[in-house]
């Protein structure tokens, strides 16, 4: 089947440490975000990538990170920078970030805790 | 900046009901416009994609039309049923291909 697959389901971060979340798409798409989705806010745009080896910040990349070494994946670290890290974390994908192919498909998503 | 509207933030009719839900957008220069559903805990499905050049989309129940001019969207569901309650994300698709969402609309479909 393919899709995006996101792990863990539950992460806890302990104050300090760094964190990395897991985005995996077997779709061939050339385009990955992420967003982060806070009750009563809406999802909002942390990073995205539009082709391999490069990618750029969104509205609230403070305090994380991503690399895209490979197509399929599209990691996010979640550093100790970030101070309020307690949130939903959605990964999505789209063939690629122009004109008629920016239909995104979402992971089922990874619930980051502070502890 | 493109901001997105949904209205109402909430809503609850009893099964049967046929159904509207309203997004609005300031920036009418986007790629395409799409309707998600979130179940709890979960992730995005993606209901209706309505690209720029189009005026709706049907699936089924669901009806998405698309006015760029007058900044609007609204997603018909037709005959509601209690596996319809969810919340209903509505994004527009900005200059990088990023989604800018909209805070939604849960809806609870009641038996």
């Amino acid at each position: 089947d393919g899709g995006i697959t996101q792990s863990p389901k539950y992460l806890f971060r302990k104050e300090g440490q760094n964190v990395t979340l897991s985005c995996e798409q077997n779709l061939n798409h050339d385009a990955m975000y992420w967003y982060r989705q806070d009750p009563g806010q809406g999802l909002r745009l942390i990073y995205y990538s539009q082709i391999v080896n490069d990618f750029q910040k969104g509205d609230i990349a403070e305090g994380y990170s991503v690399s895209r070494e490979k197509k399929e994946s599209f990691p996010l670290t979640v550093t100790s920078a970030q101070k309020n890290p307690t949130a939903f974390y959605l990964c999505a994908s789209s063939i690629d970030s122009q004109g008629l192919n920016t239909e995104a498909f979402f992971g089922q998503g990874t619930r980051l805790t502070v502890v | 900046k493109q901001e997105v509207t949904q209205i109402p933030a909430a809503l609850s009719v009893p099964e049967g009901e046929n159904l509207v839900l309203n997004c609005s957008f300031t920036d009418s220069a986007i790629y395409n416009l799409q309707w998600f559903r979130q179940d709890p805990g979960k992730g995005l499905t993606s209901l209706l994609l309505i690209q720029s050049s189009q005026r709706e989309q049907t699936s089924g129940r669901l009806n998405a039309s698309l006015d760029k001019s007058s900044g609007r969207s609204t997603l018909y569901i037709a005959a509601s049923q209690p596996g319809d309650s969810a919340t209903y994300l509505c994004a527009v698709t900005g200059s990088q291909g990023n989604l800018i969402f909209g805070k939604g609309t849960k809806l609870s479909v009641k038996p």
